[in-house]
C-alpha cells in the first residue's frame, strides 16, 4: 500500500488566479495520476504524471492549464492556471505502486473552490 | 472510447438487506475492473478487483464477478450494515496496463436502521 498526502486540503481562490497542489507518496511509485471531481460528479483523469518528463494528458485537459510536474518518484504537483469557477472540484492525486500491481491509491484531495 | 455505466441512486435499503449495484462496461479487450468506496468525509478506497474474466473480487461481504459475455461488474452483498452508507464507485482500467481509470458515475447507498 501507499500514504498518499495532499496539500493543501482546501482552497478558495479568485479567479485569474492560480494554485499548485502538491502530492507526496510515503514509498517510491511507479506511477502517478491526477484527477478531477466536480461537484456530485465522478472521478475524471486529467493526466499521467511521468518522472523527469511531460505529461499525458487526457482528451479535454491542456498543459497551459494544468502544468504538472513530477521530479522524483515520491513526489508531484498539478497547477491550476488561470482559474475560473468552472475550475471548482475536488483534485486528487493517486499512485500505482508497481507496474504488476493493478491496486491504485488516492490521496485525501483538495477542495479547491473559485470565486 | 472506453466506459463505465453505473445504475443511478440513491439507493435506500434497511439494514440486513440484500444489494446489487449494476455496473457494465464498454472497452476494447479485456480491461481490468474495480470496485472503489468512499465513505462520508474520507478518501477513495479500493473496495474490490478482478482483472480477467469469470475472476471474482471479494472483500468485506462484497463481491463482484467479471462477466465478460454481459461486460458486467454488478456488486453484491448479501447483508448491509448501516456502516455501509457510502459513494460506490465502478472502474475499469483499459487493456494495456497504462495503469488509468475510467470512472462511472457513482451510486449513493443509504442503509437504514
Amino acid at each position: 500500500s501507499a500514504v498518499i498526502s495532499q496539500k493543501p486540503s482546501r482552497d478558495i481562490c479568485q479567479r485569474g488566479t492560480s494554485l499548485t497542489i502538491q502530492c507526496q507518496v510515503d514509498s517510491q511509485v511507479t506511477m502517478m495520476f491526477w484527477y478531477r471531481q466536480q461537484p456530485g460528479q465522478s472521478l475524471t483523469l486529467i493526466a499521467t504524471a511521468n518522472q523527469g518528463s511531460e505529461a499525458t494528458y487526457e482528451s479535454g485537459f491542456v498543459i497551459d492549464k494544468f502544468p504538472i510536474s513530477r521530479p522524483n518518484l515520491t513526489f508531484s504537483t498539478l497547477t491550476v492556471s488561470n482559474m475560473s469557477p468552472e475550475d471548482s472540484s475536488i483534485y486528487l492525486c493517486s499512485v500505482r505502486t508497481g507496474t504488476a500491481s493493478y491496486e491504485q491509491y488516492f490521496g485525501p484531495g483538495t477542495r479547491l473552490t473559485v470565486t | 472510447g472506453d466506459s463505465v455505466t453505473q445504475m443511478e441512486g440513491p439507493v435506500t435499503l434497511s439494514e440486513e438487506a440484500f444489494l446489487t449495484i449494476n455496473c457494465t462496461y464498454t472497452a476494447t479487450g479485456y480491461p481490468s475492473l474495480f470496485w472503489y468506496v468512499q465513505y462520508p468525509g474520507e478518501g477513495l478506497q479500493l473496495l474490490l478487483k478482478a482483472t480477467k474474466a469469470d475472476d471474482k473480487g471479494s472483500n468485506k461481504g462484497f463481491e463482484a464477478t467479471y462477466r465478460k459475455e454481459t461486460t458486467s461488474f454488478h456488486l453484491e452483498k448479501g447483508s448491509v450494515q448501516v456502516s455501509d452508507s457510502a459513494v460506490y464507485f465502478c472502474a475499469l482500467s483499459p487493456a494495456g496496463n497504462t495503469g488509468k481509470l475510467i470512472f462511472g458515475q457513482g451510486t449513493t447507498l443509504q442503509v437504514k436502521p
